[in-house]
């Protein structure tokens, strides 16, 4: 069965600080790949979305990178604002009939002073 | 329309009781998903369509559950007998394309089942 797994599952930073999340996937074939941010409450806002070609794509602080190979991106968040403090959904499309979404269960940020 | 509409944003039942969710997606596009959302967890995908065709019906827990688009567009989310443990946020979304280009997230369907 396809899986996306995201890590760490929780994470704390002080503002300012740099960080990285993960999502490894065995979605195959592939066809894009997306990071979501979603505030407590709200809908998913999409940050990216990356094809098999693209090696990383930035949005404004945040950078995503994307290892076909290994099928392994990364969501890098730099200088943190308090405002990121929200869940991180990576979310693969496959190949197979359809385009079925393959939705990992998240990262949950939160961001201190 | 101007977004992805769900309704209604907040639904209380008994359980036991049927209940419908409706996802009306953005005119033309051809692509609908459903997932939930449990309180603290993360999102499950449901089931999703291209036009009037259910791709994948996978992920839906049991047999309680179906959904329907019979026209290509307007969307229902069906949940017999419904259960405490399907207290949830059903979200919906749209995209275009197949499987390509931007997502489009409703604001949820607040489901509570007493």
């Amino acid at each position: 069965k396809n899986q996306v797994e995201q890590s760490p599952q929780s994470l704390i930073i002080l503002e300012g600080k740099n960080c990285t999340l993960q999502c490894n996937y065995t979605v195959s074939p592939f066809s894009n790949l997306r990071w979501y941010k979603q505030d407590t409450g709200r809908g998913p806002v999409s940050l990216t979305i990356m094809t098999f070609s693209e090696n990383t794509k930035s949005n404004g602080r945040y950078t995503a990178t994307l290892d076909a190979d290994t099928k392994q991106s990364s969501l890098h968040i730099t200088a943190s604002q308090l405002s990121d403090s929200a869940s991180y959904i990576c979310v693969v499309s496959s190949l197979s009939t359809g385009y079925a979404l393959n939705f990992g269960k998240g990262t949950s940020l939160l961001v201190t002073p | 329309g101007a977004g992805v509409s769900q309704s209604p944003r907040y639904k209380v039942t008994k359980r036991g009781q049927d209940v419908a969710l409706r996802c009306d997606p953005i005119s033309g596009h051809v692509s609908l998903y459903w997932y939930r959302q449990a309180l603290g967890q993360g999102p499950e995908f449901l089931t999703y369509f291209n036009y009037e065709a259910q791709q994948d019906k996978s992920g839906l827990p049991n047999d309680r559950f179906s959904a329907e688009r019979p026209e290509g567009s307007i969307s229902t989310l069906t949940i017999q007998r419904t259960e405490q443990r399907d207290s949830a946020m059903y979200r919906c979304a749209s995209s275009e394309g197949q499987g390509a280009g931007e997502l489009f997230f409703g604001e949820g369907s607040r489901l509570t089942v007493l």
